[in-house]
């Protein structure tokens, strides 16, 4: 099976602007999760799409929001970026939604705001 | 509120030595949890995970890790390191409630030295 894909894998994009970012899960994966990585944060739930339903949202800002398709394709969308939204963007997706299960992360989408 | 620690940000080790990673987890329920690898400009890899079935958990590349209830840890360990076992290891916490959300530590990065 092929594994999850994000597309774009870098993104440069000016303070202000908007960004969308999207994710392909592995084919039969029902749930999407998003993580933002950074060297001063860590790694940080961001929000999880189960069902093109928001199953769950990290501590972000409402500037940061997504949405799943019916086909369990996700985007994830970030407007009037600021210099600290410069990250790696990870999505992983899980067959289901549940604590035990595994979820597979993507490559990223590195995005640098400047 | 689950967390995670993981001690020590930078393991070295030498080629053939053994490899300990520390995590310690909190938790009030019992926990589901994971161990990633990230090597350098990649997503997360699955490395092996804990969910209860047994406390020895043994995953890819001959790494294994083993829960132990009693000191709230969850270590990984290879008996052998190798050359392609440089990265940054990532232990993680499922959050309750049936959600795919992971809750990270901070990350050890591993050297390896001939």
């Amino acid at each position: 099976k092929a594994g999850v894909t994000q597309t774009p894998r870098y993104l440069i994009k000016t303070r202000g602007q908007q960004v969308t970012l999207s994710c392909s899960p592995i084919s039969g994966h029902r749930s999407v999760s998003w993580y933002q990585q950074t060297p001063g944060q860590g790694l940080q739930f961001l929000f999880e799409y189960f069902s093109e339903t928001q199953r769950n949202k990290g501590n972000f800002p409402g500037r940061f929001s997504g949405r799943q398709f019916s086909n369990s394709r996700s985007e994830m969308n970030v407007s009037t970026l600021e210099l600290g939204d410069s990250a790696l963007y990870l999505c992983a997706s899980s067959q289901t939604s549940g604590s035990s299960y595994e979820q597979y992360f993507g490559p990223g989408t590195r995005l640098t705001v400047t | 509120a689950q967390s995670v620690t993981q001690l020590g940000s930078h393991v070295s080790v030498s080629e053939g030595a053994l490899v300990l990673l520390r995590c310690n987890y909190s938790s009030s329920v019992p926990p589901y949890l994971f161990w990633y690898v990230q090597y350098p400009n990649q997503g997360l890899q699955l490395l092996l995970k804990y969910t209860s079935a047994a406390t020895l958990v043994k995953g890819i590349n001959g790494f294994e890790a083993e829960f132990k209830k009693s000191e709230t840890s969850f270590h990984l360990t290879k008996p052998s390191a190798h050359m392609s076992d440089a990265a940054e290891y990532f232990c993680a916490v499922s959050v309750s409630g049936g959600y795919n959300k992971l809750i990270f530590g901070a990350g050890t990065r591993l050297a390896v030295h001939p």
